[in-house]
């Protein structure tokens, strides 16, 4: 079984600071690894993923997850927050295993950007 | 090419009605997933289909709720006689051929029941 928990259901930063939203995962076997962001009244938008190789993620809108075996965690940062930003951020899970497995969902990060 | 499409994108139904949400996948898709989403929880997986056959349905509801994705046409998510506690955004995602974990939402279906 695998599950995801992520820390921070609200999370605040100004324009230009620092994003940190973090993840922490458990799983039985290696994981693959996604960060979703959904923006009001819609559907999720993948943002990256990690599956294999590279542990260093790089995904769209300057977003980055670095992937760490040892901590279990996949934590999303981008350098420097925009308005633009302000969303629903869902980190998921499953399993690398082969053959159909079902994708485990985070309660979700609602990040709001501050001018 | 077109992504996802759900309809209707908002769906207000009396307690009792029966509700169907469509889903159409990406073109190319032959997966798909439905999800419900309530305030303030994430995303909770319930049926897993692939054309005519119902691969995983271990998330749905055993009561009232059914899904289908047949041949010709859009995936079908059922929910007979309606209660309050349905009231939810229902999602669904398609995924090309054995690639189930990257998928694809579509914007959503917002079910509410009064």
């Amino acid at each position: 079984a695998q599950s995801v928990t992520q820390l921070g259901s609200h999370v605040s930063v100004s324009e230009g600071a620092l994003v940190l939203l973090r993840c922490n995962y458990s799983s039985s076997v290696p994981p693959y690894l996604f960060w979703y962001v959904q923006y009001p009244n819609q559907g999720l938008q993948l943002l990256l993923k990690y599956t294999t190789g590279a542990t260093l993620v790089k995904g769209i809108n300057g977003f980055e997850a670095e992937f760490k075996k040892s901590e279990t965690s996949f934590h999303l940062t981008k350098p420097s927050a925009h308005m633009s930003d302000a969303a629903e951020y869902f980190c998921a899970v499953t399993p690398n295993s082969g053959g159909y497995q079902k994708v485990t969902f985070g309660t979700g990060t609602k990040l709001q950007v501050i001018p | 090419n077109a992504g996802v499409m759900q309809n209707p994108r908002h769906l207000v139904r009396r307690r009792g009605q029966e509700a169907r949400l469509r889903c159409s996948p990406m073109k190319g898709h032959s997966h798909v997933y439905w999800y419900r989403q309530l305030p303030e929880e994430g995303l909770k997986f319930m049926v897993y289909l692939q054309k005519e056959n119902i691969i995983d349905e271990s998330g749905m509801p055993k009561e009232r709720f059914s899904a289908e994705f047949p041949k010709e046409g859009p995936s079908i998510l059922r929910i007979q006689q309606v209660v309050r506690g349905d009231s939810a955004a229902y999602f669904c995602a398609s995924s090309p051929i054995g690639d189930s974990y990257e998928q694809y939402f579509g914007p959503g279906t917002r079910l509410t029941v009064t």
